[in-house]
């Protein structure tokens, strides 16, 4: 069966460091990885996604993600984070049936200035 | 650009009265669309899906039902609402089954 798994509820960083949010994913067969951000009371913004190609994926506000598929990971990651990055961040894996998308529970990250 | 639309944004309804929860998008044409709901905590699970007008398919056997009257509009309903409805219900669409796109959500309390 597919699933995601994001082991931290939270994650704590100083402006300015670097982040990373731990993602691990079960799937059959090449994994379609995904990134989302969501702030309070607002809907998911898509950040990035892993189909193919290079295992460095670039995605939006200076976030990039890293697949590694000897450790079954997919974990976001910023070189120097900012107080607006505070959020709560979902990893997804598309199914198997290509019908929708499995998200992890969600890592609430928490930049202090 | 492609935009998606959910209304109401907040919603307060009494156990056992219906509900109809509508969104739409633009910008795109044969889009899939998703039902998630998101429930206290976090987490998000999927309701519905739909690949085309009137085909709907239900993820988890729930008091709640959809429908996909046109192309790009998607209604979640249900007849009778109960206290374990509460929630964020987000809607999504897609192309080719790949990215989904969320709409700004319907927070919705049931009292």
């Amino acid at each position: 069966a597919q699933s995601v798994a994001q082991p931290e509820d939270q994650v704590n960083v100083a402006e300015g460091n670097p982040l990373t949010v731990k993602c691990t994913y079960s799937v059959s067969g090449n994994p379609y990885l995904f990134w989302y951000v969501q702030y309070p009371n607002r809907g998911l913004q898509f950040l990035l996604k892993y189909i193919t190609g290079d295992n460095l994926v670039k995605g939006s506000y200076g976030f990039e993600a890293e697949f590694n598929k000897s450790q079954t990971s997919f974990h976001l990651k910023k070189p120097s984070a900012l107080v607006s990055d505070s959020a709560l961040y979902f990893c997804a894996v598309r199914n198997q049936a290509g019908t929708a998308l499995i998200f992890g529970k969600g890592t609430t990250l928490s930049v202090s200035s | 650009s492609q935009t998606i639309h959910q209304w109401p944004a907040t919603l307060v309804q009494p156990v056992g009265s219906p509900l109809s929860l509508e969104c739409t998008v633009e910008g795109t044409s044969n889009p899939n669309l998703y039902w998630y709901r998101q429930a206290a905590g976090r987490g998000l699970q999927l309701l519905f899906y739909s690949v085309g007008i009137g085909q709907i398919s239900s993820e988890v056997p729930q008091n709640l039902s959809a429908s996909r009257p046109q192309d790009r509009q998607f209604i979640l309903s249900s007849k009778k609402l109960l206290l374990s409805d509460s929630g964020f219900y987000l809607c999504a669409w897609s192309q080719n089954t790949e990215t989904q796109y969320f709409g700004p959500g319907t927070r919705l309390l049931v009292l």
